[in-house]
């Protein structure tokens, strides 16, 4: 199972929006709508963002928005603030019991 | 509240076990999957396998196959991870992540993590 595909780093000013994506093929992201995104700051454990594609856990500001086409999922990050600077990962299920992740972006707040 | 508190650091040798704890605070322990995922140092998340404790089944990512075990202890409310045949490149710290349950097929919680050095 090959990890899925993230941008190496992301950036925008605060109050901007950002884009991340993440490819995998058919049998992960593109044949379930099971796309999860996490946010990991330096020296913690992740934290859950966007679970089945879109939803948000209660906690997490509706700036963050969760989508996909085809193979290719992604995450927007709007109204940028400093606290969302860290590395974000994307998972997909990929059947069978099996989870991938993709490698990670380093989003920088400019 | 929810909590997974993992084992402390270990140092290991080339060829040998380790064996990592997952002790669940705060829910059910046999209402939720749990996951185990390890980082290398500077490097992304990678997914090693899943335990379902009620019944005890276990799936792993093929890479892991036949190096990997894990068990719980219903009892104690504990997951393990054993992991063996180490290598330098097993070095990295291990997360037992609980499944978010409901078929949502993502990880809500995560133990702070245990870091795992593997080195001669």
């Amino acid at each position: 199972q090959s990890a899925l595909t993230q941008p190496p780093s992301a950036s925008g000013s605060p109050g901007q929006s950002v884009t991340i994506s993440c490819t995998g093929t058919n049998s992960d992201v593109g044949g379930y709508n099971y796309v999860s995104w996490y946010q990991q700051h330096p020296g913690k454990a992740p934290k859950l963002l966007i679970y089945e594609v879109s939803k948000r856990p209660s906690g997490v500001p509706d700036r963050f928005y969760g989508s996909k086409s085809g193979n290719t999922a992604s995450l927007t990050v709007s109204g940028l603030q400093a606290e969302d600077e860290g590395d974000i990962y994307c998972s997909s299920y990929a059947g069978r019991n099996n989870w991938v992740f993709g490698g990670g972006t380093k989003l920088t707040v400019l | 509240q929810v909590q997974l508190v993992q084992s402390g650091a270990e140092v290991k040798k080339p060829g040998a076990s380790v064996k990592v704890s997952c002790k669940a605070v705060g829910y059910t322990f046999t209402s939720y999957n749990m996951h185990w995922v390890r980082q290398a140092p500077g490097q992304g998340l990678e997914w090693m396998g899943i335990i379902f404790p009620s019944g005890g089944g276990t799936y792993y990512a093929q890479k892991f196959q036949g190096r990997v075990t894990v068990t719980r202890d219903t009892s104690a409310s504990t997951v393990y991870m054993e992991l063996s045949s180490l290598r330098s490149e097993d070095t990295a710290v291990y997360y037992c992540a609980r499944d978010s349950g409901s078929g949502r097929y993502s990880f809500n919680y995560w133990g702070q993590g245990t870091p795992v050095a593997v080195s001669s």
